[in-house]
């Protein structure tokens, strides 16, 4: 599976947007973008996914760079439930292997 | 919501000792995963087992570890003669697949302490 290269860390405040970034150069054409989180002492969670066009569902929106080199999660609006790690994971279109876990963006929510 | 269950929560066990750590994934599955997680580090891939075998296996799963599903329900990883280096959070997974591929439910981990 193609690497993904996130930030460290970022900081939000609680009901503001957060976009978090992801690099993903070597992208192949048939490689999905996946996003897990994982909250404090608890194990990873789907977030969302996507292959070419921009993705909405009840946690958040996935924005896909026109050439997917890159994409952004977005939190429309924090709440401090919402302070984790977040993973950005490329996986083969189909494939039911393992995900591979980097060691993702830890977003803080500030009241 | 279905949900994949994982027993114990924490578990301690003195060096040498043999561990049989226990989950039950969502019932309509398909694909089972171990992963564990050293504290402070990334999520690590151990094994990952499809129709009753295991299909692929990282380097950290040696023959120290052994998986099973012996009533299909269960799915275990047993770690034979446990280290100090095995201390972590072991998380279990479990993916539907026949077209749901995209989302792995995790079980909320058993934390193993090697003393």
């Amino acid at each position: 599976d193609a690497k993904t290269t996130q930030p460290n860390s970022m900081e939000s405040n609680e009901e503001e947007p957060v976009h978090l970034p992801c690099n993903h150069s070597t992208i192949s054409g048939t490689d999905y973008i996946h996003w897990y989180r994982q909250l404090p002492s608890q194990g990873p969670e789907y977030v969302i996914h996507g292959l070419t066009s921009n993705v909405n569902n009840r946690m958040a929106s996935l924005a896909i760079a026109e050439d997917r080199k890159s994409s952004t999660l977005i939190l429309h609006r924090a709440t401090l439930r919402d302070a984790a790690v977040y993973y950005c994971i490329l996986r083969h279109g189909g494939s039911q292997g393992n995900l591979i876990f980097g060691k993702g963006t830890k977003l803080s929510v500030k009241p | 919501e279905p949900e994949v269950t994982q027993t114990p929560s924490h578990q301690v066990t003195q060096m040498g000792q043999e561990v049989i750590l226990r989950c039950v994934p969502i019932s309509n599955h398909l694909y089972f995963y171990w992963y564990r997680q050293i504290l402070g580090q990334k999520v690590e891939f151990l094994v990952s087992f499809y129709n009753n075998e295991i299909s692929e296996k990282s380097e950290i799963f040696d023959d120290q570890f052994s998986v099973e599903r012996p009533d299909g329900s269960n799915f275990t990883l047993k770690i034979r003669s446990t280290k100090l280096e095995d201390s972590a959070m072991y998380f279990c997974a479990s993916l539907r697949g026949a077209g749901y591929e995209y989302e792995a439910f995790f079980g909320q981990g058993t934390r193993l302490t090697v003393v």
